[in-house]
């Protein structure tokens, strides 16, 4: 399997601009993450889904961000106008079981910088 | 509110010393506990769950222990490529939402 597939793996834009990060969970897994990742604050959920279904945006920062899952292999977070304090290591990872404490695997990040 | 601590949060060793790597938890009912490991540039990697006290797992020179209120990663005679960042994290009550800990970074001397 080819693990959690993530692109861009690095994303440089200006303060203002749309950015959308993209994710292929491993096939078969039921529930997909994203989590931001930076110095100061560590690992952060951002939202999850089970079967493609948005349970819980709590850590979401703000409006700027949506996160979407059309289908069981893909999703993408948007952020809208992206700013400075945005910049940080995305991560998407995906477990088999929803609803239950299962593994969750990591994709390779995105790393965002935004100017 | 669910608590996970990590110490120390910088570890330096001589290859082939070993030595311990502590998690501290405050959670609502542990349903496990999970181990991953982070080079740099990389996402974490899954290394170990533990789900209930006294339980124990192994893979090459690691060895995780859970006991009700902490887990140690223990590392024998590391060797430089165990250099990474080892993170810990519990699931919350009632979800699938981890909280991590913030990790410690852990550098073997040649």
């Amino acid at each position: 399997d080819a693990g959690v597939i993530q692109s861009p793996r690095h994303e440089v834009t200006e303060m203002g601009q749309e950015v959308t990060l993209r994710c292929k969970p491993i096939s078969g897994h039921n529930s997909l993450f994203w989590y931001r990742q930076t110095m100061m604050r560590g690992l952060e959920l951002l939202i999850y889904f089970n079967n493609n279904v948005p349970i819980d945006d709590s850590g979401m920062p703000e409006d700027r961000f949506s996160a979407k899952m059309p289908n069981a292999s893909f999703s993408t977070l948007k952020i809208q106008p992206s700013e400075p304090r945005d910049s940080a290591v995305y991560f998407c990872a995906s477990s088999l079981e929803a609803g239950s404490a299962d593994t969750q695997y990591f994709g390779p990040g995105t790393r965002l910088t935004v100017l | 509110e669910d608590q996970v601590t990590q110490s120390p949060e910088a570890l330096r060793l001589q290859e082939g010393e070993s030595s311990s790597l502590n998690c501290s938890y405050t959670v609502s009912g542990l349903r496990g506990l999970f181990w991953y490991r982070q080079d740099p540039g990389k996402g974490p990697e899954f290394l170990f769950t533990l789900y209930s006290a006294g339980e124990e797992k192994e893979k090459e020179r690691l060895k995780a222990t859970l006991t009700k209120k902490e887990s140690f990663l223990h590392i024998t005679a590391p060797k430089p490529e165990d250099s990474a960042t080892y993170l810990c994290a519990v699931p919350n009550f009632g979800n699938e939402k981890l909280t991590f800990g913030t990790g410690t970074r852990l550098t073997i001397i040649p």
